[in-house]
């Protein structure tokens, strides 16, 4: 079945040091969501990334969607401790009603 | 107001139990989804409603059941669970199921944390 591959499975940065997490798929996607899950909580919306080459900003955020619709990225730029949680690509396919395909998912800590 | 509401927040059940998770947005959303999650694990799709329909059943067993009685309310029936049900199970909506190709944004609830002894 179609899958979202999600690399690292956990990442442990400094504060203040950078911190990517990355998703691939073999096929193309139609559009790819991101989200934040922090520990005891449940997944919050990040963004929708829906345009080949697609890059978006939220303050230290940033989100890029591949040139071919098959990988995107989630780059934090100088973390902080409130960054800590487990971040989700979630991918969907060119069919209709289709729903969400999630990557195993990034754990992020950060220690000061 | 984009707030999904579950209840209860955590349930213990035996095997022999019958309980029911409840779930609730007021967004006007027509399309409601059952996730579950195991620890330091993605969610897993369960089931979708779309306009209070059952539009996908990821071949979840017979003893999850589903009801969605309107747009704003969505039921997850338990029966004869196992001890490997013990999960958090996640509620989510979002406007539509998908436009265009493109799957709509979902909010999530907080989820209901099930233990089966």
């Amino acid at each position: 079945g179609q899958q979202v591959m999600q690399i690292p499975q956990y990442q442990h940065v400094q504060e203040g040091e950078d911190f990517t997490t990355y998703c691939n798929s073999s096929t193309t996607l139609s559009n790819i969501q991101w989200y934040k899950q922090r520990p005891g909580g449940h997944p919050v919306f990040l963004i929708q990334l829906v345009k080949s080459g697609e890059v978006k900003k939220q303050k230290r955020l940033t989100f890029q969607f591949g040139e071919a619709k098959k990988n995107s990225s989630l780059h934090i730029t100088a973390t902080q401790t409130t960054d800590v949680g487990t971040y989700f690509c979630a991918g969907t396919y060119n069919q209709a009603g289709t729903a969400l395909i999630f990557g195993k998912g990034t754990t992020l800590s950060v220690s000061s | 107001d984009t707030e999904v509401t579950q209840t209860p927040k955590h349930l213990v059940m035996g095997m022999t139990n019958k309980k029911s998770l409840k779930c609730e947005q007021h967004m006007g959303h027509r399309a409601m989804y059952w996730y579950k999650q195991k620890a330091k694990k993605p969610p897993e799709l369960m089931f979708v409603y779309s306009y209070e329909k059952l539009s996908i059943n990821e071949s979840v067993p017979s003893r999850f059941s589903p009801e969605c009685p309107n747009s704003s309310l969505l039921n997850l029936h338990l029966h004869a669970l196992q001890p490997e049900d013990s999960a958090l199970y996640l509620c989510a909506s979002s406007q539509v199921l998908s436009f265009g190709g493109r799957t709509d944004t979902q909010y999530f609830g907080p989820g209901t944390r099930l233990t089966v002894l």
